[in-house]
């Protein structure tokens, strides 16, 4: 089975800063989708940014871009210029190409405080 | 167009009744599925739909838990005989297909007494 770890429970950043979050991985599989989403205070998940395994290049959007290290199943995001509307729960996620197995497998988050 | 929408957002019951939850989807995804998120935790997988079939279910999806999405629409999950261990937000997305990015609804908070 598919496990996903993000080590660092709380992690807290000076506004304007850049701060990166950890997550590692466990699969057998060779083909399959990473991602990071941003849950705010009032729950909503968003999706942040996704990665395809099978892509070398790690994807950006903005001032969110991620260290994608296959071999060694990591994939941490880097968040730069940090403003305070980035305070959330950040969780990894992982996920099968498609077909039969379709759900996202979660890490158990990483709570970002933004220091104004 | 609005996104996807969950009710109720809170529920309170006590041990032992049965509640219902209902997750209607952004329309034209044809993939909805649920998770379970309790506190401090991420979201846990329970099942998924593509239109009104249940292709996936969860080994957490135990006998007392039970979804339909009867039309390929909206969905309800319901889980009958609580317990206190059922308290949780209960999530729902939704995708237009296989692979694609899901989008999750504001989920509904469970607490049972």
């Amino acid at each position: 089975a598919q496990t996903v770890t993000q080590s660092q429970p709380e992690m807290s950043v000076q506004e304007a800063e850049t701060v990166t979050l950890s997550c590692t991985y466990d699969t057998s599989e060779s083909d399959y989708y990473l991602f990071w989403y941003k849950q705010p205070p009032s729950r909503q998940m968003i999706l942040v940014i996704r990665q395809e395994a099978y892509k070398q290049q790690n994807a950006t959007e903005n001032r969110f871009s991620v260290n994608f290290q296959k071999a060694a199943k990591s994939f941490s995001l880097k968040i730069s210029d940090s403003q305070l509307g980035d305070a959330a729960m950040y969780f990894c996620a992982y996920r099968l190409p498609g077909g039969g197995a379709d759900g996202l497998t979660f890490g158990k988050g990483t709570h970002l405080i933004i220091q104004p | 167009d609005t996104g996807v929408s969950q009710d109720p957002r809170h529920k309170i019951t006590k041990r032992g009744q049965n509640v219902t939850f209902r997750c209607d989807p952004i329309s034209e995804h044809n993939r909805l599925y649920w998770y379970r998120q309790t506190l401090g935790q991420g979201p846990e997988f329970l099942t998924y739909f593509q239109n009104e079939a249940q292709l996936e279910k969860s080994r957490l999806l135990s006998d007392r838990f039970s979804a339909e999405r009867p039309k390929g629409s909206f969905s309800t999950l319901e889980i009958q005989r609580t317990e206190q261990g059922d308290s949780a937000m209960y999530l729902c997305a939704s995708s237009l297909a296989s692979g694609t990015e899901q989008y999750f609804g504001p989920g509904t908070r469970l607490t049972v007494t």
